[in-house]
C-alpha cells in the first residue's frame, strides 16, 4: 500500500523559515518523480514543485520561485520542501504526492499523502 | 499559463441521478487532462487521466470525455459517497501544472 506522511507544518511569522518531509513507503521511491501541491484552508489547489527521480530537475510555481527548494533522499525515501522568506498567503495544507509514471514525468498525480498545515501568521 | 474553469460551481442532484460536470481551458490541451475528486476533510483522489482513462479502483459509473479545450466528467448513476469538490488539472503546457476552481457535487 502507497504511504505519503507529511511533517513539519507550523505557524511560523512571515519572513520565516521551513523545512516539510514526506516519508514514502509502500512503492519504489526512486522510480517516480514527485510533487507538492497545496490548498489554502477552504480554497482550491495549488501546485508548488516537481522534482524529478533522480533528483536532477525541479520545477516551481512562479509564486514560490526563488523562496522554496525541492530535494529528495532516495536512500531515505523521503521529499522534502524548504520554504523561506514565508509569506501570509503561503498559509495552506502541503500535500506530498506522487506523479502517476515511473521515470518520465507523467504530470498526474496519483497518490496524495494527508497534509501538513503550515501556517504564516504574526 | 492555461487557466480552467469549472461549471457549474455547485451541482445538486438526487441518488441514482447521472451528473455532468464540465472544464473549459483558456486554450487546448489536447487530451492532457484530469480529474480528481476530494471528500471533505480527506486529500484529492485521481479519477480520471488522459482525459478519458479511469485510474486504479474507480468504479465504472465515472466517466470522462473530451479533447481541446472542452471536457465532461459524467457520473453514471450518483451515490452518497460521491459527495465532494472535483478538480480538472491539465499538464499540457507546464509549468505550472494547473487546477480548475472546483465543483461541488451535492446529495439532495
Amino acid at each position: 500500500e502507497v504511504q505519503l506522511v507529511e511533517s513539519g507544518g507550523v505557524v511560523i511569522q512571515p519572513g520565516g523559515s521551513l523545512r516539510l518531509s514526506c516519508a514514502a513507503s509502500g512503492f519504489t521511491f526512486d522510480d517516480y518523480p514527485m510533487h507538492w501541491v497545496r490548498q489554502g484552508p477552504g480554497k482550491g489547489l495549488e501546485w508548488v514543485s516537481l522534482i524529478s527521480w533522480d533528483g536532477d530537475t525541479t520545477y516551481y510555481a512562479d509564486s514560490v520561485k526563488g523562496r522554496f527548494t525541492i530535494s529528495r533522499d532516495n536512500t531515505k525515501n523521503s521529499l522534502y520542501l524548504q520554504m523561506n522568506s514565508l509569506r501570509p498567503e503561503d498559509t495552506a495544507f502541503y500535500y506530498c504526492v506522487k506523479d502517476l509514471g515511473p521515470a518520465a514525468i507523467e504530470a498526474y498525480f496519483d497518490y496524495w499523502g494527508q497534509g501538513t498545515l503550515v501556517t504564516v501568521s504574526s | 499559463e492555461i487557466v480552467l474553469t469549472q461549471s457549474p460551481a455547485t451541482l445538486s442532484s438526487s441518488p441514482g441521478e447521472r451528473a455532468t460536470l464540465s472544464c473549459r481551458a483558456s486554450q487546448s490541451v489536447d487530451r492532457h487532462l484530469a480529474w480528481y475528486q476530494q471528500r471533505v476533510g480527506q486529500a484529492p483522489r485521481l479519477l480520471i487521466y488522459d482525459a478519458s482513462n479511469r485510474a486504479t479502483g474507480i468504479p465504472a459509473r465515472f466517466s470522462g470525455s473530451g479533447s481541446g479545450t472542452d471536457f465532461t466528467l459524467n457520473i453514471s448513476s450518483l451515490e452518497p459517497e460521491d459527495v465532494g469538490v472535483y478538480y480538472c488539472q491539465q499538464r499540457s503546457n507546464w509549468p505550472p501544472l494547473t487546477f480548475g476552481g472546483g465543483t461541488k457535487v451535492e446529495i439532495k
